[in-house]
């Protein structure tokens, strides 16, 4: 098993711009989650999925979209890159919710100019 | 609101050293409690994970002690090395679907 992927690794972008950050798992996880690790904080939940066509809203939502059309994959959206949004994005996934081991990808270090 | 905080934030051993890292939590009504350790420019790999319904877990040289009515976990490491040197992350999750870290303790053992 792969376990968590996260592509890509290293993203700068310009303020205003958009693009897409990548994640997939290969364990047949239902819940799969988004992070953002910000110096001297701790990992932050911006959105989540607890199945296939099931997403919300965590703790710092504005400015990020999520989508979950299969059970594999759970990409994370920036609509329009800001620099406070310049951070280190985990993806991470487990069997259920609250009894299960989080799996944690590698994480993207994503700068916006 | 639920707050989960790390002390020291920075600690420097000795090889060979035991050593106990501190989490504490502001809310009791927690599901469960996860140890992370991170290295840098990676992801986090999960250590222990403690239910709200135990006390401790143990796992070789690590353990992990969970006191949910003062709100306190300890990691405790054991005889350190070198290739502990990490950062150490607690987590406490407050539902079924989120979880509240600690900004972590980054943790050197020297030679």
């Amino acid at each position: 098993n792969a376990g968590v992927t996260q592509t890509p690794k290293f993203q700068v972008l310009k303020t205003g711009q958009s693009m897409t950050l990548q994640c997939a798992q290969d364990m047949n996880h239902e819940y799969m989650s988004w992070y953002r690790q910000d110096p001297g904080m701790g990992l932050r939940l911006i959105h989540y999925s607890v199945g296939a066509g099931i997403t919300d809203q965590g703790e710092v939502p504005n400015g990020y979209n999520v989508s979950r059309s299969t059970t594999e994959d759970f990409p994370l959206r920036l609509l329009s890159a800001a620099p406070s949004q310049t951070s280190v994005y985990f993806c991470a996934s487990s069997y259920s919710g609250s009894a299960d081991t989080q799996y944690f990808g590698p994480g993207t270090r994503l700068t916006v100019l | 609101k639920q707050e989960v905080t790390q002390i020291p934030a920075a600690l420097s051993v000795p090889e060979g050293e035991n050593l106990v890292l501190n989490c504490s939590f502001t809310d009791s009504a927690i599901y469960n409690l996860q140890w992370f350790r991170q290295d840098p420019g990676k992801g986090l790999t999960s250590l222990l994970l403690i239910q709200s319904s135990q006390r401790e877990q143990t796992s070789g040289r690590l353990n992990a002690s969970l006191d949910k009515s003062s709100g306190r976990s300890t990691l405790y490491i054991a005889a350190s090395q070198p290739g502990d040197s990490a950062t150490y992350l607690c987590a406490v999750r407050i539902n079924n679907n989120d979880m509240r870290f600690g900004a972590g303790t980054r943790l050197t053992v020297k030679p």
